[in-house]
């Protein structure tokens, strides 16, 4: 399995909206509504941002948004804020039970 | 509140086995069908997806590891381990324990424990 294609790096001023793209496969993202994206911080364990291509878990501010198209999902930040500024992952399942393959991640700056 | 803990070495020498542990506190493995996965970060790197276990012991690898790494669960202890064999520099990496909300969705997670290969 490949990992999944994000952009190294992304950014945006307060308040702004920023999109992060991640491009897989026919094999992964295009064929299952299991992506998911992580917000990590230096030093922390990633924090589970959306899941199931669009829902947020519980407490998640609904700032963050997730969507898919074709082999192409995304993630929307809106009204950016400072503590938003984190790497970014997106995973997606991948059938016969790989249970995630991962993008290479982007940063996000808030600048 | 669901709590993860890796638990092992944290310098472990090349070709040796590495070890870990993740002990399970505030749900009991046995009575959830969850599987419980391993997935580990290289410095400054991406994440990557180990393998994961079911309470049957069931498992399932990556396929680019599966040859070196056997995950096993002890239900009595609320544990489940990881081991990964013939282990090079390359196996450096921060390695988490964590349990999913749906299909590769990983809602709770360990804080990590960084293991170094080296002699």
């Amino acid at each position: 399995q490949s990992a999944l294609t994000q952009p190294p790096s992304a950014s945006g001023s307060p308040g702004q909206s920023v999109t992060i793209s991640c491009t897989g496969t026919s094999s992964d993202v295009g064929s299952y509504n299991y992506v998911s994206w992580y917000q990590q911080h230096p030093g922390k364990a990633p924090k589970l941002m959306i899941y199931e291509v669009s829902k947020r878990p519980s407490g998640v501010p609904d700032r963050f948004s997730g969507s898919k198209s074709g082999n192409t999902a995304s993630l929307t930040v809106s009204g950016l804020q400072a503590e938003d500024e984190a790497d970014y992952y997106c995973s997606s399942y991948a059938g016969n039970n790989f249970f995630g393959v991962f993008g290479g991640g982007t940063k996000l700056t808030v600048l | 509140q669901l709590q993860l803990q890796e638990s092992g070495p944290g310098l472990v020498k090349p070709s040796e086995t590495l070890t870990l542990t993740c002990t399970v506190s505030g749900a009991s493995i046995s009575s959830t069908s969850y599987n419980w996965g391993w997935i580990r970060q290289p410095p400054g790197q991406g994440l990557e997806w180990i393998g994961s276990v079911y309470k049957t012991g069931t498992t399932y690898y990556n396929p680019s590891l599966k040859s070196r790494v056997t995950i096993s669960v002890d239900t009595s202890k609320n544990q489940f381990s990881l081991n990964m064999r013939s282990v090079t520099a390359a196996d450096t990496a921060v390695y988490y324990c964590a349990r999913p909300k749906a299909a590769a969705a990983w809602d709770y997670w360990g804080q990590g424990t960084l293991v170094t290969v080296s002699s």
